[in-house]
């Protein structure tokens, strides 16, 4: 059974600063993706990642992924205070038929 | 482009009613359309996978007479939640998907069941 951990679950930070979500999952999976939830929103698709040592940018977030370690990180660089959110990563097996299982989410709060 | 609505938005029903959800892929042809349930705080749970003209999928767990899914075009799936208690209010989300691409998500419904 897939599994995918997120950490941490919950982050408070302020204005400026730098952090990383991490998110880890069990087995060989052939894409990684990042969402942020805004409340009472459905999901808004940030980043896809497809092989080993890809990474992506957007703005004040980065996505890597470590398919070797199993490990995806999503990476924050000077904090705004529209960042706030809920972000999950999710994995996706095709071997499954596409199904994607989610991280428990990171709700990040940037205190101005 | 691969915009997905749902409708309704919202919905408040009284428990033992039955209640249908729609999630339409409004640009493209969706071979695959999955829903997913949310819980306040929680992550996303899978709840069934639907292919057009075929029988739905469930995840281990979930009941099939409960939740009732129809992906009877190409452009539309349907989740019926029959005879809703209180327990099934949710955020429920659709997305879907063409092969092996990319899911794209709809707006989601929020279910309240008095």
């Amino acid at each position: 059974e897939l599994k995918v951990e997120q950490n941490p679950l919950f982050l408070s930070m302020q204005e400026g600063k730098n952090y990383t979500i991490y998110c880890n999952y069990s087995t060989t999976s052939d894409r990684l993706y990042w969402y942020r939830q805004d409340p009472g929103k459905s999901l808004e698709s940030l980043f896809v990642l497809l092989s080993n040592g890809a990474v992506k940018q957007e703005g004040r977030l980065m996505a890597s992924l470590d398919t070797k370690a199993r490990l995806s990180t999503l990476h924050i660089t000077a904090a705004v205070h529209d960042l706030s959110a809920t972000y999950f990563c999710a994995v996706e097996i095709m071997e499954y038929g596409n199904k994607l299982v989610f991280g428990a989410g990171t709700i990040l709060r940037v205190k101005s | 482009g691969a915009v997905v609505s749902q409708h309704p938005s919202r919905v408040i029903c009284k428990s033992g009613t039955s209640v249908k959800i729609e999630c339409r892929s409004l640009d493209f042809q969706a071979t695959t359309m999955f829903w997913y349930r949310q819980f306040p705080k929680q992550s996303l749970m899978l709840m069934a996978t639907s292919n057009e003209g075929s029988k739905a999928t469930y995840e281990q767990g979930v009941e099939k007479d409960k939740f009732l899914i129809n992906h009877a075009s190409l452009t539309l799936s349907t989740l019926t939640v029959t005879s809703a208690h209180p327990e099934d209010s949710s955020f429920y989300i659709c997305s879907a998907s063409i092969g092996a691409d990319t899911q794209y998500f709809g707006p989601g419904t929020r279910l309240t069941v008095l």
